[in-house]
């Protein structure tokens, strides 16, 4: 069966300091893999998508950047937080090829990380 | 453009029954989602129907879909403490195809 574990769980970090939240899934291969961002009271915001080693799109321009040096590997980082950047932070995948497609396209998320930037 | 919206509280009384209702704008979209979010945890899927289906029946679950009013909605019924939660609507589009547009969320509270 496939899972999905990302960590921290909880990190606070002061204001102008780096980020890395990482992501793995276990079980399947070659999955599209995700970032989302949830603030206080707000719904899912799209950070990162990926669906291959390597490539990576952004929808929302920020001083975050994400990397999937592996294939079941996926990477949020910062160089200098905002305070802007706090949230709870979620990863997720699905299977590769196109939603609507050959499978319904649904996510199956991790545990978030909490992130406080202070 | 992409957006999905849902009211953002619903309160009931334990052993009725709940719905929550979510609108989109896309016409394109294949798949719409209901997911549910406990405290402090991930999102899990419960039900996804096709935008063919106008109706998914699951235990107490039945998603309804209408798709000339761009409208879905999740009824829950025998509403328990335990559903507790907030529950995301989210669509997929035939397009851009990777990508789940989610709503806002709607936090359900079940009163004893």
């Amino acid at each position: 069966s496939q899972t999905i574990h990302q960590w921290p769980a909880t990190l606070v970090q002061p204001v102008g300091s780096p980020l890395s939240l990482e992501c793995t899934v276990e079980g399947t291969s070659n999955p599209n893999l995700y970032w989302y961002r949830q603030a206080a009271g707000r719904g899912l915001q799209l950070l990162f998508y990926s669906v291959g080693i390597g490539q990576i799109s952004s929808e929302v321009p920020q001083n975050l950047s994400a990397s999937r040096p592996q294939d079941r590997q996926f990477i949020l980082s910062s160089k200098k937080l905002l305070l802007s950047d706090s949230g709870f932070y979620l990863c997720a995948w699905s299977s590769p090829g196109l939603a609507g497609g050959r499978h319904t396209g649904e996510l199956f998320f991790g545990e978030g990380s909490r992130l406080t930037v202070l | 453009g992409e957006d999905v919206e849902q009211s953002l509280f619903l309160s009931v009384r334990e052993g009725d029954s709940s719905v929550i209702n979510c609108t989109y704008t896309d016409s394109s979209s294949t798949y719409l989602y209901w997911y549910k979010q406990e405290p402090g945890a991930g999102l899990q899927l419960l039900t996804y129907i096709f935008s063919n289906m106008d109706m998914k029946q699951d235990q107490r679950l039945t998603v309804l879909l209408n798709k000339k009013d761009k409208h879905l909605s999740l009824r829950i019924a025998d509403t328990q403490t335990g559903d507790s939660a907030i529950y995301f609507c989210a669509e997929t589009l035939m397009d851009s195809s990777y990508k789940l547009i989610f709503g806002s969320g709607t936090r359900l509270l079940v009163r004893p």
